[in-house]
């Protein structure tokens, strides 16, 4: 159980176009959802939450215009890279809690974007 | 959020144990330890987590200081497949609730 999907696992665009990910949680109810960035040989670096019905919270320094997050139901989570560049090129996965104390997550296994 | 040192890389014989430390000398009483690690191209997965007694599963067990300012996390015997970037991370539900993931340790396991 516990199970996060993300689709495309994989994916290249020219600069300047949109690019939407997606993230689902396939056999619970994520409360809150989790996108996090890692560059190559970095760790991963958390852009921002979302909740289900409500605005996400982005991070310090994460353009929220950029990168748009939506959060329409329990199980899905999408993040959409507007007019991407090359600089966007990186590994991105997200996340999904059901909540409870210890917060543990559930990781997808990533998109890796390539913006050319 | 606390911080967590961990050492950058550490290598390992197939077959043998494997402790991983990591200090938290600014922890506070309500901060939950969670390890998670990271295989090559994949995302992160929950190993083991724990408050202030030591932990058992079976993937691995958690051992916590008694002052709860450092933890090991031990693998009871490496295979291949437990390299890794293992992750020790902090976190407290009466605050944000997110993970904030540190540089880690990369695990190497040789034959």
């Amino acid at each position: 159980g516990a199970v996060v999907s993300q689709h495309p696992s994989w994916v290249i665009c020219k600069s300047g176009t949109s690019v939407k990910i997606e993230c689902r949680s396939l056999d619970f109810q994520a409360t809150t959802m989790f996108w996090y960035r890692q560059f190559p040989k970095q760790s991963l670096m958390l852009m921002a939450t979302s909740n289900e019905g409500s605005k996400a919270t982005y991070e310090q320094g994460v353009e929220k215009d950029k990168f748009l997050i939506n959060h329409a139901s329990l199980t899905l989570s999408t993040l959409t890279v507007t007019s991407a560049h090359p600089e966007d090129s990186s590994f991105y996965i997200c996340s999904a809690s059901q909540g409870g104390a210890f917060l543990e997550q559930f990781f997808g296994p990533g998109t890796r974007l390539t913006v050319l | 959020d606390a911080k967590t040192t961990q050492p950058n890389s550490m290598e390992s014989n197939e077959e043998e144990p494997v402790h991983l430390p990591c200090n938290h000398s600014t922890i506070s009483g309500t901060d939950y330890i969670h390890w998670y690690r990271q295989l090559p191209s994949q995302g992160p997965e929950y190993v083991i987590h724990g408050l202030t007694s030591n932990v058992n599963n079976r993937m691995a067990s958690l051992a916590i200081a008694e002052d709860r300012k450092s933890s090991t996390l031990i693998l009871h015997r490496a295979t291949l497949r437990d390299a890794a970037v293992y992750y020790c991370i902090l976190s407290n539900p009466q605050g944000a609730q997110k993970l904030v993931f540190g540089q880690g340790t990369r695990l190497t396991i040789n034959p």
